[in-house]
């Protein structure tokens, strides 16, 4: 079984400040892993995702996210955020072979003037 | 434009009555997805099919139903066993077999009264 624990379920931020989501998964096979985001009554879409390679993967909107294996997290950064950037965004893992994610409960990025 | 349509945004029903929410993709994506989003609780899996005329429950299946006839649509079935059927429901595909990343809908918020 996996599971995705997201370790702030809010977190406010000034413009142009950095920020950093956390999200770790637990997995007893190989994973691949994703960032969506979601905008207020609307559906998710895919930020970034690792699937295998380089351990930083570059996303849309000038996020990336760093797999880190041995302490099994996949936190999303951004330098600078902007209040466009205010949303939910959620972690998610799946494994090689179910056919199914797994998702975290989301985090509620607030981007304050 | 290629992509997924859930229909329609909104929907009201009374108790007891079962409802059944569309959703149609042009990705000609084999596996098809639903969730169910609650406020701090994220996404949860309730059915998913990998191919026409098979799917499989997800976590939290009890009180829905659906299926898979054609590759385009997977609609769900809200039936009047589900004690607590309010929600907002986002339907979802992926390439199948893989789970790598998951196109979503805009998704249907269903009150029931």
């Amino acid at each position: 079984a996996q599971s995705v624990t997201q370790l702030d379920s809010q977190v406010p931020v000034f413009e142009e400040a950095p920020v950093e989501l956390r999200c770790n998964y637990s997995s007893s096979v190989s994973v691949y892993l994703f960032w969506y985001v979601q905008y207020p009554n609307q559906g998710l879409q895919l930020l970034l995702k690792y699937l295998s390679g380089s351990t930083l993967v570059k996303g849309i909107n000038g996020f990336e996210a760093e797999f880190n294996k041995s302490q099994t997290s996949f936190h999303l950064r951004k330098p600078s955020v902007h209040i466009s950037d205010t949303a939910e965004y959620f972690c998610a893992v799946s494994d090689t072979g179910a056919g199914k994610s797994t998702f975290g409960d989301g985090t509620t990025l607030t981007v304050k003037p | 434009d290629g992509g997924i349509t859930q229909s329609p945004k909104y929907l009201f029903r009374k108790e007891g009555q079962n409802v059944t929410l569309s959703c149609e993709q042009n990705l000609n994506h084999d596996a098809m997805y639903w969730y169910r989003q609650d406020p701090g609780q994220g996404l949860r899996l309730i059915y998913y099919s990998q191919i026409v005329n098979d799917f499989q429950k997800g976590d939290i299946a009890e009180g829905y139903s659906v299926s898979r006839e054609k590759k385009e649509s997977f609609p769900l079935t809200v039936t009047s066993a589900q004690k607590n059927p309010t929600a907002f429901y986002l339907c979802a595909s992926s390439i199948a077999g893989t789970a790598l990343e998951q196109y979503f809908g805009p998704g249907t918020r269903l009150t029931v009264t």
